[in-house]
């Protein structure tokens, strides 16, 4: 079936430094892609919704500055968090949709995650 | 505001019995639901999927939708212990994001 692949699935950085997440749609072209974050025990949170060609459209209160989204292909959608803090550790988890069915059959994947801790 | 509302469990169900799932929501606009499985610690799992009103079997799941009602639901057959993870109903219209149950927590019991 279809396969979303996040990467890395684990990173560690410094307080102040940036860190590039990619999430992938492998056998299908994603013209949509959504980041997510999630703290231990809470439920997801969307942060943005990522259109191949087009600015992201960001949550209300998620800051646009420092959740960088990128998505220059049609399979490939990065998050950059810049100047991360400690307080930005958290689950980071893409997903896509499949528009292969039609706009009435769609279905929506999720990637494996992205660990994020902030030293 | 969209709502999508789910059993707010935990469930617990004895291995091998069926665990239903249940699921109701407030846009009639929706056309596709899913049903995801998220183990602790790791990121949500698509198991089903369905469109049309009615069942559809897919192994030892099975979804049912009933757009009159807005009602989706989920049901696992032999429950296995594998099967203990939290279950989150999802709705979404075309182009749109998807709007989340809070999830039903379900533990089969040895």
């Amino acid at each position: 079936g279809a396969v979303v692949s996040q990467h890395p699935s684990r990173v560690i950085c410094k307080s102040g430094t940036s860190v590039k997440i990619e999430c992938r749609s492998l056998d299908f072209q994603a013209t949509t892609m959504f980041w997510y974050r999630q703290f231990p025990k809470q439920s997801l949170m969307l942060m943005a919704t990522s259109n191949e060609g087009s600015k992201a459209t960001y949550e209300q209160g998620v800051e646009k500055d420092k959740f960088l989204i990128n998505h220059a292909s049609l399979t490939l959608s990065t998050l950059t968090v810049t100047s991360a803090h400690p307080e930005d550790s958290s689950f980071y988890i893409c997903s896509a949709r499949d528009w292969t069915g039609g706009a009435l059959r769609d279905t929506i994947y999720f990637g494996e995650g992205s660990w994020l801790t902030v030293v | 505001q969209k709502e999508v509302e789910q059993n707010s469990g935990p469930l617990s169900v004895p291995e091998g019995a069926i665990a239903s799932l249940n699921c109701t929501y407030s846009d009639r606009g929706s056309q596709s639901f899913f049903w995801y499985r998220q183990y602790s610690g790791k990121s949500p799992e698509l198991i089903m999927f369905i469109y049309s009103n009615g069942d559809k079997e897919d192994g030892r799941f099975t979804a049912q939708l009933n757009k009159a009602s807005q009602y989706v639901s989920l049901l696992i057959r032999d429950s296995q212990p594998s099967d203990s993870a939290t279950y989150l109903c999802a709705v979404t219209r075309p182009y749109e994001k998807l709007t989340f149950g809070t999830g039903t927590r379900l533990t089969i019991i040895p």
